[in-house]
């Protein structure tokens, strides 16, 4: 089993559409957990973090489930601009501290179009 | 304030052959991450050097070595080249000390063609 799984779409979409990506993972000792985007042949970057409460950046929302090992992902009012591959991610904490080993899903590949 | 670069951006090797990646971290960070990313999948965590010495492997046979250097700059090598070691091999850094972040800063990779 893998140790972070997403469904790898691709999400096709409509300008204005929301859409919704999920995300598991097997280990329950899992700290910190994120969302990250890749645009085509470039770089991870940081979108954003993901609490147990629940958090919003706008038109993006986050929430974890502890208890089912669950993360997702909401964006709202897609623009072209969201285009791009969405990344779960998972960090294990060792003696309170990160050591930066992060764990990524597959990635799921979102499509918006006019 | 440069971020992550790292070199080569692409390179060709053939089966057999030995390739030495190289990676600098974005100003004020001391820890490099190496990570190989396979087409279609997410990135997968080769190890982590902190000063000077590896302090994280992942699941990845000897012929993945590195190096940390007094600067923070990092090399990644892989001996032995296989078909399959055929990807794109990112370089983050980040701050030590930072509990639980998740922000790695990328580098744009070095794209591994094997042969």
């Amino acid at each position: 089993r893998k140790e972070v799984e997403q469904d790898p779409g691709p999400f096709n979409v409509p300008e204005g559409a929301t859409v919704a990506f999920n995300c598991t993972y097997s280990n329950s000792a899992s700290q910190s957990f994120f969302w990250y985007r890749q645009d085509c042949r470039k770089e991870p970057k940081l979108l954003m973090s993901v609490y147990s409460s629940g958090n919003e950046d706008g038109r993006f929302t986050a929430q974890l489930n502890r208890a089912s090992q669950y993360i997702s992902l909401l964006i709202r009012d897609s623009k072209l601009s969201d285009s791009a591959t969405y990344l779960c991610v998972v960090t294990l904490n060792a003696g309170g501290t990160s050591y930066g080993k992060l764990t990524f899903g597959q990635g799921t590949i979102l499509t918006v179009h006019p | 304030d440069a971020g992550v670069t790292q070199s080569p951006t692409h390179l060709i090797k053939t089966r057999g052959q030995q390739v030495t990646l190289r990676c600098s971290p974005k100003s004020g960070h001391d820890t490099v991450s190496w990570y190989q990313q396979a087409l279609g999948q997410g990135p997968q965590f080769i190890f982590q050097y902190y000063e000077e010495e590896e302090r994280q492997r992942g699941n990845f046979p000897d012929r993945f070595s590195g190096h940390q250097f007094p600067n923070y700059s990092s090399e990644l090598n892989v001996n032995a080249l296989l078909l399959g070691d055929s990807a794109l091999y990112l370089c983050a850094s980040s701050r030590k000390g930072a509990p639980g972040t998740g922000e790695l800063f990328f580098g744009e990779g070095s794209r591994l063609t094997v042969l």
